[in-house]
């Protein structure tokens, strides 16, 4: 069965540092990876997915990830933080038609 | 384009009370989707509908969760009788097709607190 791990539940930053936010999914089949952004009191916003191709995905508000097929691995990550990108984010895979996320990663940008 | 829209934003129950939950979706989607998201987990998929019929309902408690969607558009989501561990954010989604290419765009949801 496929299962999506977020390896750290929460992640302390300082603006205008780099992050990366990581993510492990097991699979038996290919599949397509997801990163979705929840700010607080708001529902999930796509903000990149991977479905063939390039295995760099570019996103919203400056993110990106990459898909390492050997590692089982999506990171996403960001050069350069802002304050406004505190929130959580869910790694998510699909078995089928539907999404299995990830527990989350707590962002957490300090200025 | 409006988004989905979900009502009420904050329900506090008893336990064994019931409650119901309504979601409307972005206009023209066909697939609607109700997760639920409990403190420290990620979303997880209770019931998928595809216009007005079911594509997956495998992980909805069925004793004591339903969920109906008319007309292939609104949706409504019920609890009876709710449980101290039904506690959580109920998410609506709605995506132009089944298939997980088409992006789901999800409501704010509704936190429901059960005492």
């Amino acid at each position: 069965a496929q299962s999506v791990t977020q390896l750290d539940s929460q992640v302390p930053v300082f603006e205008e540092a780099p992050v990366e936010l990581r993510c492990n999914y097991s699979s038996s089949v290919s599949v397509y990876l997801f990163w979705y952004v929840q700010y607080p009191n708001q529902g999930l916003q796509l903000l990149l997915k991977y479905l063939s191709g390039s295995t760099l995905v570019k996103g919203i508000n400056g993110f990106e990830a990459e898909f390492n097929k050997s590692q089982t691995s999506f990171h996403l990550r960001k050069p350069s933080v802002h304050i406004s990108d505190t929130a959580e984010y869910f790694c998510a895979v699909n078995p089928g038609n539907k999404l299995i996320f990830g527990a989350g990663t707590r962002l957490a940008v300090h200025p | 384009e409006a988004g989905v829209a979900q009502s009420p934003r904050y329900k506090i129950i008893e336990k064994r009370q019931s409650v119901a939950f309504w979601c409307n979706p972005i206009s023209g989607h066909a697939t609607l989707y109700w997760y639920q998201q409990i403190l420290g987990q990620g979303p997880k998929l209770l019931i998928q509908f595809q216009n007005n019929g079911v594509v997956d309902d495998s992980q909805l408690p069925k004793d004591r969760f339903s969920a109906e969607r008319l007309k292939g558009v609104d949706s409504t989501l019920k609890i009876q009788p709710a449980k101290l561990e039904d506690s959580a954010v109920y998410l609506c989604a709605s995506s132009l097709g089944s298939p997980v290419v088409y992006e789901q765009y999800f409501g704010p949801g509704t936190r429901l607190t059960v005492t």
